[in-house]
């Protein structure tokens, strides 16, 4: 069993739907991050939270640390975020786990 | 202001062959990290550095070696290409307790 989980695997959507991606981990973390890969295109950071809750725009994440899990939703979706969605987490000082990502596909 | 720089951005090349791929940050970060990417597997490590001079072995080392002879630079090396290693390459570093960053990816390609 994978120490940092995702589910859905895939997901498609309508453009303007919710969207919620889940991550749940079973290792002690620090922190945990969620990431955007858009087809063949770099990693970039979307947030970093390692409490509560943060906001970015149409983005919000939370996380639960006693239920080790963690949600990204997507206001108001648009094609334009349909990318690959990575949470990672951050245990122990330099370990650094990947979850095997969301696919995201959001129809105009 | 460049952050994480992996050059270079596509490579190929054949069996048995050598090269280095390159990370360079310019943030000052003490940890420094090789992962490859491989379709429904997800990024996988296959080295990290905890600071200048130091190297680790991650979860798929073998065929790869690392150096950090500068705090900025982390070089991958793959000795002797092997097919198997066609993959994207992501280079990333991060403070200790805070968020890392990655580079471009590196993909390449061993006929």
């Amino acid at each position: 069993k994978n120490e940092v989980e995702q589910s859905p695997q895939n997901l498609t959507a309508q453009e303007g739907e919710f969207i919620t991606i889940n991550c749940s981990y079973s290792v002690g973390i620090s922190a945990l991050h969620w990431l955007q890969q858009h087809p063949g295109g770099g990693i970039v950071s979307l947030f970093m939270l390692s409490s509560g809750k943060k906001k970015h725009g149409r983005l919000i994440a939370t996380i639960n640390i006693q239920e080790k899990h963690s949600s990204l939703h997507i206001t108001a979706s648009h094609p334009r975020d349909s990318a690959v969605y990575i949470c990672a987490v951050a245990s122990g000082t330099y370990k650094y786990i990947f979850g095997t990502g969301t696919r995201l596909k959001v129809l105009a | 202001n460049a952050g994480v720089t992996q050059t270079p951005k596509f490579r190929v090349l054949k069996t048995g062959q050598s090269m280095t791929l390159l990370c360079a940050q310019d943030m000052n970060h003490e940890y420094m990290y090789w992962y490859r990417q491989d379709p429904g597997m997800g990024l996988r490590l296959i080295h990290y550095s905890v600071g200048e001079g130091t190297t680790a072995k991650g979860e798929v080392p073998d065929g790869y070696n690392v150096s950090r002879l500068k705090k900025q630079n982390f070089l991958l090396g793959l000795e002797s290409a092997a097919p198997s290693q066609t993959s994207v390459y992501f280079c990333a570093s991060r403070p200790r307790y805070t968020e890392a960053f990655f580079g471009q990816g590196t993909r390449l390609t061993v006929v």
